[in-house]
């Protein structure tokens, strides 16, 4: 059981250049979430989606896209990346929306520089 | 405007000593709380959680309070160890609405116990 995982551990990108991060979990959880981890801004939703097929805006949603084809996998992407996207992204996963056991378990983390 | 705020930045226990960490939110419709733990270049991982019905929630050495009228909650450490050095990050949610669900973090407060 590997929990939520996510590919690739680092990367450094060029302004303009696009990227996807994967994110995939073994728990079969219904709802997954993508953060980013600025320092001292703590941890700020980007998208998230309730099921499969399905995807919504978190807070800072602009400059990012989403998908979320098959249950297990949430991919977020870059389609022209800037520095201001220079961040620790963290998936995250939970089992259960709407119960009090809204524990979300989160990956190890990508860390993205944009020169 | 942020919901969840986490005052001190920063905090230094002794080992052995009790550890409080803070926090306080705006949002009255917030009924679930939660406390993660994040070490360097890992992602968060959960510590424990307290529902608005209940005022004090107890695991182990963790000890989460929550003071409604306040709008406050508090993380106690007893005792702190070494291995608690960590930053901590408060969360809170509310199970309805269209953002159901969805954690809103505080920028976290990093904790260091010395031998």
């Amino acid at each position: 059981n590997a929990g939520v995982t996510q590919t690739p551990k680092f990367r450094v990108l060029k302004t303009g250049q696009s990227m996807t991060l994967l994110c995939a979990q073994d728990m079969n959880h219904e709802y997954m979430y993508w953060y980013r981890q600025d320092p001292g801004m703590g941890l700020r939703l980007i998208h998230y989606s309730v099921g499969e097929g399905t995807t919504a805006k978190g807070e800072v949603p602009d400059g990012y896209n989403v998908s979320r084809l098959k249950k297990q996998n949430f991919l977020l992407g870059l389609e022209s990346a800037a520095p201001s996207q220079t961040s620790v992204y963290f998936c995250a996963s939970s089992y259960h929306l709407r119960s009090s056991y809204n524990e979300q378990f989160f990956g190890p983390g990508t860390r993205l520089t944009v020169l | 405007d942020q919901q969840v705020k986490q005052n001190s930045p920063s905090l230094s226990v002794q080992e052995g000593r009790i550890s409080i960490l803070n926090c306080d939110y705006t949002n009255s419709m917030f009924d679930y709380f939660l406390w993660y733990k994040k070490y360097p270049a890992e992602g968060p991982t959960f510590l424990i959680s307290i529902s608005s019905i209940k005022d004090k929630n107890e695991d182990g050495r963790f000890t989460v309070f929550l003071n409604k009228s306040a709008k406050h909650l508090s993380l106690h450490i007893v005792p702190s160890q070494p291995g608690d050095s960590a930053v901590y990050f408060c969360a809170a949610s509310m199970n309805y609405g269209g953002s159901q669900g969805n954690l809103i973090f505080g920028k976290g407060t990093k904790l260091s116990v010395k031998p």
